[in-house]
């Protein structure tokens, strides 16, 4: 069954801090697609990042940067030098080609950066 | 081009009243996605639709719940008899022809049944 773990409830950093929030999962399918997405504390979502299953290139997209490895089913996502407006609850999915696309998510990481 | 709406955005209900929640997709997306945020919790998949079809309700509640996507109109999610349990933050979803890129999602709404 398809499964996504944060096992990273909530992290608190300083600011300019590095931090890194984990994401695993669990799929029998061989083609799926992997999500990053973030809610603010205004509560909307904010999609931040799609990779498929067959592309494990490293991404670089400003101060983050994300991780992704088969070989673990993990699928990390880093924020470099952290902000305060990075403050927010940070969600991992998945999506299956089986499961009609739908995002199966993670529990969340709540992240506080601190000045 | 306008993202995902919803509306309203706050919707408060008595016990045994109906909701319906409003979503219009952004445009040129021809796929719509529910989920629902329980307080403090994550977000759970409630029902897919194409228009005027229901392609996968499996994270519906069984009872009172039902999902809509006419061919001309945005998406309805119709809550019917509203108990406490229901209060929650709504989501629509929206995802371009190929339905596995991204989804965007509306700014939800607030359900609060009292």
């Amino acid at each position: 069954a398809q499964k996504v773990t944060q096992a990273q409830t909530e992290i608190s950093v300083v600011e300019k801090e590095d931090v890194t929030l984990d994401c695993v999962y669990e799929t029998r399918d061989t083609t799926y697609y992997l999500f990053w997405y973030k809610q603010p504390p205004s509560g909307e979502l904010v999609f931040l990042i799609r990779r498929n299953s067959f592309d494990e290139q490293n991404e670089i997209s400003g101060r983050y940067s994300w991780n992704f490895q088969k070989s673990t089913s993990s699928f990390n996502f880093t924020i470099t030098a952290s902000q305060v407006v990075d403050s927010a609850v940070y969600f991992c999915a998945l999506s299956e080609v089986d499961s009609s696309y739908k995002l199966i998510f993670g529990s969340g990481t709540r992240l506080l950066v601190r000045p | 081009n306008a993202g995902v709406m919803q509306n309203p955005r706050h919707l408060v209900r008595r016990r045994g009243q109906e909701a319906r929640l409003r979503c219009s997709p952004m445009k040129g997306h021809s796929h719509v996605y529910w989920y629902r945020q329980l307080p403090e919790e994550g977000l759970k998949f409630m029902v897919y639709l194409q228009k005027e079809n229901i392609i996968d309700e499996s994270g519906m509640p069984k009872e009172r719940f039902s999902a809509e996507f006419p061919k001309e109109g945005p998406s309805i999610l119709r809550i019917q008899q509203v108990v406490r349990g229901d209060s929650a933050a709504y989501f629509c979803a929206s995802s371009p022809t190929d339905p596995s890129y991204e989804q965007y999602f509306g700014p939800g709404t607030r359900l609060t049944v009292t």
